[in-house]
């Protein structure tokens, strides 16, 4: 059975510190790799996908993520946070059944000045 | 911008009363998706539709969660009986392919 793994449930970060959310998953066949935010009481917006081909994915508001097949990872990563990142991050995999998406529990980014 | 439309943002009923949610997808989007959130975890799928066909509600608690898309439009959920537990926020989303999914804002329910 797929499964998504976030190995850090809370993230504490200065404002401009790089900071790197990670996630692990579990899949027998091809995987499609999502990464969602969520800000409170708001529901999920996309914030990179990987499909295929270059495993580097650079996604909205400067993140990106990295695709490692041998590891099983996708880790997010950004360079420099704003107190605006401050929120919840999830990782998900296609369900491989269908289109739906199994989540990891989510990491809370917390950024502070 | 197109967006999912979901309504009521906001859900108070007692247990054992009937709940109805409703969703919107983006004009278009063939498949929808009914998600639960609960307090700190992550979207768990109760129901995919693809047009007016239920393609996986495997999750969905039967005995008393219904989902219907008469149209393959817009959606509703309903739960009849509420119990405490079903306190969460239901998530709706739509896709027009199978790698894209587009998230509405939710239904914050809260059973007392």
């Amino acid at each position: 059975a797929q499964s998504v793994t976030q190995l850090d449930s809370q993230v504490p970060v200065f404002e401009e510190a790089p900071v790197e959310l990670r996630c692990n998953y579990s899949s027998s066949v091809s995987v499609y790799l999502f990464w969602y935010v969520q800000y409170p009481n708001q529901g999920l917006q996309l914030l990179l996908k990987y499909l295929s081909g270059s495993t580097l994915v650079k996604g909205i508001n400067g993140f990106e993520a990295e695709f490692n097949k041998s590891q099983t990872s996708f880790h997010l990563r950004k360079p420099s946070v704003h107190i605006s990142d401050t929120a919840e991050y999830f990782c998900a995999v296609r369900n491989q059944a269908g289109t739906a998406l199994i989540f990891g529990k989510g990491t809370t980014l917390s950024v502070s000045s | 911008e197109a967006e999912v439309a979901q309504s009521p943002r906001y859900k108070i009923t007692e247990k054992s009363q009937a709940v109805a949610f409703w969703c919107d997808p983006i004009s278009g989007h063939a498949t929808l998706y009914w998600y639960r959130q609960i307090l700190g975890q992550g979207p768990e799928l109760l129901v995919q539709f693809q047009d007016e066909s239920v393609v996986d509600d495997s999750q969905l608690p039967k005995d008393r969660f219904s989902a219907e898309r008469l149209k393959g439009v817009d959606s509703t959920l309903k739960i009849q009986p509420a119990e405490l537990g079903d306190s969460a926020m239901y998530l709706c989303a739509s896709s027009l392919d199978s790698v894209g999914q587009f998230f509405g804002p939710g239904t914050r329910l809260t059973v007392l």
